[in-house]
């Protein structure tokens, strides 16, 4: 089965600095999807960004991007500028076909 | 705005006593999910449906079923409550392989 593992349960950044969550994975695919999920407290899980494996260039979406290599199946993000909107739970995910796995979750907190 | 719609966002029902959770989607997605979330925990898969077809997860327990009529709507019947399973449930569609589209969740709480 394939897992998803988050080793920070817990990170803390300062407005305006720059923060990397940790992922790494496993499996023995070479097409997949990874993806960065975050969650604010009470409020609903929205998509932050989006890997296909396929594709060699690490994606960006505005302050957020993600060092991706596949060999050592890591998938990091980098939030640049951080702000304090940015304070939430960060879910690493993995998926293949309909078979979709998530991390523990990494706590980030917003220090202003 | 296409969206996912859970109901209710926060249900309270007895210990043992049957509830239903609905779900409804906007966005013409042909797969759905269900899920439980409990405190700063990682969502955790129950089942989903692929069109018609249901796929359950090998842990997911007999007391939990679900219903999907048509591609707008999927239903979570928990037959029996037990307090363990008091947690979020969240519910998520998606289209072929990609993201996954989350509702806002319903809270069950189990008196």
């Amino acid at each position: 089965a394939q897992t998803v593992t988050q080793s920070q349960p817990e990170m803390s950044v300062q407005e305006a600095e720059t923060v990397t969550l940790s992922c790494t994975y496993d499996t023995s695919e070479s097409d997949y999807y990874l993806f960065w999920y975050k969650q604010p407290p009470s409020r609903q899980m929205i998509l932050v960004i989006r890997q296909e494996a396929y594709k060699q260039q690490n994606a960006t979406e505005n302050r957020f991007s993600v060092n991706f290599q596949k060999a050592a199946k890591s998938f990091s993000l980098k939030i640049s500028d951080s702000q304090l909107g940015d304070a939430a739970m960060y879910f690493c995910a993995y998926r293949k076909h309909n078979d979709m796995r998530f991390g523990a979750g990494t706590r980030l907190t917003v220090k202003p | 705005d296409a969206m996912v719609i859970q109901n209710p966002r926060y249900q309270v029902t007895q210990f043992g006593k049957p509830v239903t959770l609905s779900c409804s989607q906007t966005l013409n997605h042909n797969v759905m999910y269900w899920y439980q979330q409990k405190s700063s925990q990682a969502p955790k898969l129950l089942f989903h449906y692929y069109d018609k077809d249901f796929n359950n997860e090998a842990d997911t327990p007999d007391n939990f079923q679900s219903r999907r009529p048509n591609t707008s709507f999927c239903f979570l019947d928990i037959r029996s409550p037990g307090l363990g399973d008091a947690a979020m449930y969240l519910c998520a569609t998606s289209s072929k392989r990609y993201e996954q589209y989350f509702g806002p969740g319903t809270r069950l709480t189990v008196t």
